[in-house]
C-alpha cells in the first residue's frame, strides 16, 4: 500500500532563510506526488506536482521539489523564506494507474517564518 | 478562490443528529472527491464520484453516504453523529480521474 511520510511535523525558520520540508513515499512503483498548502481556515491548495516528466517541478510562489527515484523522496524547497509561506504543506501521493484518484496525505508539517 | 463551493462554511449539531454537507464543483469537472481532516486521523479520502456514479471508497463509515446529481453538484450524509466526527469535511473536483483536484474551503463540522 502507498503512504507518505513527512519528516518534521513543525519546521520554523527565518524570514529570508532556505525553506526545506521533508516527503518520503513508499510504493512499488513511482507514483504522481504533489505539494499542498493550506493557510488558516482556507482549503487546500496545489503548490506543484509530479507526473513522470521532469524530475525538478517548479510551484506557484517560488516554490519547487524535486523527485528522487533512489531515494523515495519529493523535497519541497524554497531558496528565501517569506512570512507569507506560514502555513501548514502536505505531500501527497496517489497510484500512476488511470483514473488517478485518491490522493493518499502525508500528516502535514507546519511552517513558521520569524522576522 | 478554486471555484470549488462548499456549504455550509461551519455547521454545529449534536450527536445522533444527521447532517447533509453540499459540494458544487468547478464548472466542467466531472470527478468530485470528499475527504475528511481530523486532528488524530489527519486527511483521510472518503469517496469520489465521476459523472454521478461511485469511483472509489476510502474510509468512509457506514453512516456516511454520499451521492452525485445530474447537475454534478454532490452530498455527504453523515448521520447519527457522534462527537467524533467533529472535523473539517472538504470537496475537491476535478475535470477528469486523469487530472489534479481542486479543494474548496470545508465544512467545519463540529458535534456536541
Amino acid at each position: 500500500a502507498q503512504s507518505v511520510t513527512q519528516l518534521g511535523s513543525h519546521v520554523s525558520v527565518s524570514e529570508g532563510a532556505l525553506v526545506l520540508l521533508r516527503c518520503n513515499y513508499s510504493s512499488s512503483v513511482p507514483p504522481y506526488l504533489f505539494w499542498y498548502v493550506q493557510y488558516p481556515n482556507q482549503g487546500l491548495q496545489l503548490l506543484l506536482k509530479y507526473t513522470s516528466a521532469a524530475t525538478l517541478v517548479k510551484g506557484i510562489n517560488g516554490f519547487e521539489a524535486e523527485f528522487k527515484k533512489s531515494e523515495t523522496s519529493f523535497h519541497l524547497t524554497k531558496p528565501s523564506a517569506h512570512m507569507s509561506d506560514a502555513a501548514e504543506y502536505f505531500c501527497a501521493v496517489t497510484p500512476k494507474t488511470p483514473g488517478y484518484n485518491k490522493l493518499i496525505f502525508g500528516a502535514g508539517t507546519r511552517l513558521a517564518v520569524h522576522p | 478562490d478554486s471555484g470549488v463551493t462548499q456549504t455550509p462554511k461551519h455547521l454545529i449539531t449534536a450527536t445522533g443528529q444527521r447532517v447533509t454537507l453540499r459540494c458544487s464543483p468547478r464548472s466542467g469537472d466531472l470527478s468530485v472527491y470528499w475527504y475528511q481532516q481530523s486532528l488524530d486521523q489527519g486527511l483521510q479520502f472518503l469517496i469520489q464520484y465521476y459523472n454521478g456514479e461511485e469511483r472509489a471508497k476510502g474510509n468512509i463509515l457506514e453512516r456516511f453516504s454520499a451521492q452525485q446529481f445530474p447537475d454534478l453538484h454532490s452530498e455527504l450524509n453523515l448521520s447519527s453523529l457522534e462527537l467524533g466526527d467533529s472535523a473539517l469535511y472538504f470537496c475537491a473536483s476535478s475535470v477528469d480521474e486523469n487530472t489534479e483536484a481542486f479543494f474548496g474551503q470545508g465544512t467545519r463540522l463540529t458535534v456536541v
